[in-house]
């Protein structure tokens, strides 16, 4: 059975600072791989997504995220953290027919 | 107006009582899920549906119910609400076409069961 492990609950950096979040998967076949983003009493917004090719992938809002095979990873990448990056992330992975979630990293930014 | 709509955006009501849930959708998307958010635990899956024919059980459907009304709508019942459903609920499609999975989310419904 596919299952997405976010390791990090929480995570706390100081504005201008690089970030990454942690991202590995189980699945048998190769993954469809999703980030998304939930900001304070907001909905999800998809950050950025890996189908095929490239496996270094460009979102929204300055981040990226690399696919390594080899280790079953996803993580999600920022060179320099903005106050308003403070939110939920989640890592996903589809399987064709529905997106089985991680359990999120909250991030703080502090100034 | 939001592609994805949920209805309510937040409730309030008691142990025992019936509440539904309802989803509209205008991306002309044929698959709909619910899913159920609660801190520490990420997004759930309840129901999903591939079109209005085929409903299909998440890995936590006990205690809710869903009809498929028609292709653009899908709602979510819950015919005695108890505390631990207290949680947030998010409505979301997908486009069989793409089959990637990728969903597209409503805003998400507040519920809280006193």
């Amino acid at each position: 059975a596919q299952s997405v492990t976010q390791p990090d609950i929480h995570i706390t950096v100081s504005e201008g600072a690089s970030l990454e979040l942690r991202c590995n998967y189980s699945y048998g076949a190769t993954p469809y791989l999703f980030w998304y983003v939930q900001s304070p009493g907001q909905g999800l917004q998809l950050l950025l997504k890996y189908f095929s090719g490239d496996t270094l992938v460009q979102g929204i809002k300055g981040f990226e995220a690399e696919f390594k095979r080899s280790q079953s990873s996803f993580n999600l990448r920022k060179p320099s953290v903005h106050w308003s990056d403070a939110a939920e992330y989640f890592c996903a992975v589809g399987s064709g027919y529905a997106l089985n979630f991680g359990k999120g990293t909250s991030l703080l930014v502090t100034p | 107006d939001a592609d994805v709509t949920q209805t309510p955006r937040n409730r309030i009501t008691k142990t025992g009582k019936r509440i539904m849930l309802e989803c509209s959708q205008t991306k002309g998307h044929d698959r709909m899920y619910w899913y159920r958010q609660d801190p520490g635990l990420g997004l759930r899956l309840i129901y999903y549906s591939f079109d209005v024919k085929d409903i299909n059980k998440g890995e936590i459907s006990d205690g809710y119910s869903v009809s498929r009304q028609a292709q653009a709508k899908f709602s979510l019942s819950l015919e005695s609400a108890i505390p631990n459903q207290t949680a947030l609920y998010f409505c979301a499609t997908s486009d069989l076409q793409q089959n990637t999975g990728e969903l597209f989310f409503g805003e998400g419904s507040r519920l809280t069961v006193l």
